[in-house]
């Protein structure tokens, strides 16, 4: 069974902090990793996907890849108390396209 | 905004009555996802389809069936509704790039009450 496992939060930082969303993975076969927002009551919006070990940088937002120890994480830079929302972290394995998701993570970001 | 559409944004049920929820992808995309999300969870894979042909299924039962057009639009269907099927149904639409459909696009969602 493939998994995608974060911790459900709340994490709560305040404004102008730097938030760190984690999500670990149990398919070593995994190739494509995403980041979505959600708000609430709204459906996911995709923030960053990234394909390779290392970091990629969008913005305020950094996407972190560590394929050897199997998770993946998101960095939000200067948060705004608009990034309180629950983030999804999602992970596509080799042969599909179906991605697993987690069961995301709640951000709080207060004044 | 994705470009996907849903419809009905919102629908109440009771028990045992059928659904079918409706899912206009995003021009140029091919592939349509379905997803459930209840309340305080992430969203599982129901099925996908891809060029009019289901192309993958999740754990959910035979009374869970999908079509695709096409124009790509797609149906969900739910027969014999439980209590249980009450969730945010999720679409999502796939934009293949360089040689990947998994990038996904989700639609503002359907509200499922079953009462």
């Amino acid at each position: 069974q493939k998994e995608v496992e974060q911790n459900s939060g709340p994490l709560s930082v305040p404004e102008g902090a730097i938030a760190s969303l984690n999500c670990t993975y149990s398919d070593r076969g995994s190739q494509s990793f995403f980041w979505y927002r959600q708000y609430s009551g709204k459906s996911p919006e995709l923030i960053m996907f990234i394909y390779s070990n290392g970091d990629k940088e969008d913005g305020r937002f950094t996407a972190q890849l560590n394929k050897a120890s199997q998770y993946v994480s998101l960095l939000i830079r200067d948060s705004q108390p608009s990034d309180s929302a629950t983030y999804l972290c999602a992970v596509n394995s080799g042969g599909s396209y179906i991605p697993t998701f987690g069961r995301g993570t709640s951000l709080i970001v207060h004044p | 905004e994705t470009g996907v559409t849903q419809s009905p944004t919102h629908l109440i049920k009771t028990r045992g009555q059928q659904v079918t929820l409706r899912c206009s992808s995003q021009s140029g995309h091919n592939t349509v996802s379905w997803y459930q999300q209840a309340l305080g969870q992430g969203p599982q894979f129901i099925f996908q389809y891809y060029r009019e042909e289901e192309n993958g299924r999740g754990n959910f039962p035979p009374r869970f069936s999908g079509l695709q057009f096409p124009n790509y639009s797609s149906e969900l269907n739910v027969n014999a509704l439980e209590l249980d099927d009450s969730a945010l149904y999720l679409c999502a639409s796939s934009l293949e790039t360089s040689g990947r459909r998994d990038t996904q696009y989700f639609g503002p969602g359907t509200r499922l009450t079953v009462l």
